[in-house]
């Protein structure tokens, strides 16, 4: 079975500076997806980013960018220049390619500093 | 965009009663919709996978009587808390996968059941 370890049940940033949110999963398939969703206290699962297992080049979306280690098993998100508004709890998520369903971590709980 | 819906977004029902949960996939069809459940501050936990017009496959578990799930149409699935009691209260989301893709999935707003 697969399973998505985060380490950090929280962490915290200053406002404006950059925070790394680590990941690492288990898994024997060749053909997934890796994903990085954001829960705000509304409780409203937001995609943040995804990642193709097939595709080398790191997924960047704006200020939100993943470093993933595929023989590593690992894909760690990177928030730049954080602001007030990324405070929520971060999830990430591994899916077996055309299976649909998703492996979530447990969770990491960023706080951002003024 | 994508939109899922829940409703309703919040229900208080006394022990022993039976609550339904809809999640309405608004702007795509879905041939496949998920039921989570989530405690305070914990993971999502998955239920149960829900597959248009033929039965749920459930997660190890989780009581197949006591969640009841239909999946009656391309944009409607129903999770139906059977003779709920107060360990059923939690937070429960839906989240649906659109047809003809194979790794998006979105998710509704939640539903927050209380059983008193």
């Amino acid at each position: 079975a697969q399973t998505v370890t985060q380490s950090q049940p929280e962490m915290s940033v200053q406002e404006a500076e950059t925070v790394t949110l680590s990941c690492t999963y288990d898994t024997s398939e060749s053909d997934y997806y890796l994903f990085w969703y954001k829960q705000p206290p509304s409780r409203q699962m937001i995609l943040v980013i995804r990642q193709e297992a097939y595709k080398q080049q790191n997924a960047t979306e704006n200020r939100f960018s993943v470093n993933f280690q595929k023989a590593a098993k690992s894909f760690s998100l990177k928030i730049s220049d954080s602001q007030l508004g990324d405070a929520a709890m971060y999830f990430c998520a591994y899916r077996r390619g055309n299976a649909g369903k998703s492996t979530f971590g447990d969770g990491t709980t960023l706080t951002v500093k003024p | 965009g994508a939109v899922v819906s829940q409703h309703p977004s919040w229900v208080i029902c006394k022990s022993g009663t039976s609550v339904k949960i809809e999640c309405r996939s608004l702007d795509f069809q879905a041939t496949t919709m998920f039921w989570y459940r989530q405690f305070p501050k914990q993971s999502l936990m998955l239920m149960a996978t829900s597959n248009e017009g033929s039965k749920a496959t459930y997660e190890q578990g989780v009581e197949k009587d006591k969640f009841l799930i239909n999946h009656a149409s391309l944009t409607l699935s129903t999770l139906t808390v059977t003779s709920a009691h107060p360990e059923d209260s939690s937070f429960y989301i839906c989240s649906a996968q659109r047809q003809g893709s194979s790794y998006e999935q979105y998710f509704g707003p939640g539903t927050r059941l209380t059983v008193t």
